[in-house]
């Protein structure tokens, strides 16, 4: 089993839906927890971190449920800008820390 | 303010060649990661340094893999000899201090094609 787990897709939508990804990961260690968004044949860029107390950032929520160690990323009103793949990321331990990626989640947005 | 640059951007050899990626990292960044990306999957962290020191190396294939990063800024990574299943692209990133709540930069990539 993958320590960082994601919904394989890829998840087709039209424009102006709501989709939900979910991430799961297995050591209890992790402390930190990120979305990166990567755009086919480009390099991962931050999209938001993810806080115990849920953080919004416009048409983006992230969720992140300890106790179940799953995170969740929801887009609300999707564009077609949205297209791309959707990396959930785990840092486990404090002073020397390990980052871990899933192996992302394939979104298409269609007019 | 620059990014981080990666050279070269493109590469093709035959297997049992080796092989060298240059990266330089955004100016004043102390930590420096070099992935490995295969196709379908998530960037995978091969070795992490902080300053010139090596935080973690545990996933690095040490028969074949090295990389270092003098004077704390520049790095390289390099394979030898290389094998087809290190065909991958291969990400440099940086972060300002080395804590775990640090945003990765990443470089554009190297995209390694081994025949």
């Amino acid at each position: 089993r993958k320590e960082v787990e994601q919904d394989p897709g890829p998840f087709n939508v039209p424009e102006g839906a709501t989709v939900a990804f979910n991430c799961t990961y297995s050591n209890s260690a992790s402390q930190s927890f990120f979305w990166y968004r990567q755009d086919c044949r480009k390099e991962p860029k931050l999209l938001m971190s993810v806080y115990s107390s849920g953080n919004e950032d416009g048409r983006f929520t992230a969720q992140l449920n300890r106790a179940s160690q799953y995170i969740s990323l929801l887009i609300r009103d999707s564009k077609l800008s949205d297209s791309a793949t959707y990396l959930c990321v785990v840092n486990r331990g404090t002073g020397g820390f390990k980052t871990i990626f899933g192996a992302g989640t394939r979104l298409f947005v269609k007019a | 303010e620059a990014g981080v640059a990666q050279s070269p951007r493109y590469k093709i050899i035959e297997k049992r060649q080796s092989v060298a990626f240059w990266c330089n990292p955004i100016s004043g960044h102390a930590t420096l990661y070099w992935y490995q990306q295969i196709l379908g999957q998530g960037p995978k962290l091969l070795i992490q340094f902080q300053n010139n020191g090596v935080v973690d190396d545990s996933q690095l294939p040490k028969d074949r893999f090295s990389a270092e990063r003098l004077k704390g800024v520049d790095s390289t990574l390099k394979i030898q000899p290389a094998k087809l299943e290190d065909s991958a692209v291969y990400l440099c990133a940086s972060s300002w201090y080395g804590q775990n709540t640090d945003t990765q930069y990443f470089g554009p990539g190297t995209r390694l094609t081994v025949l």
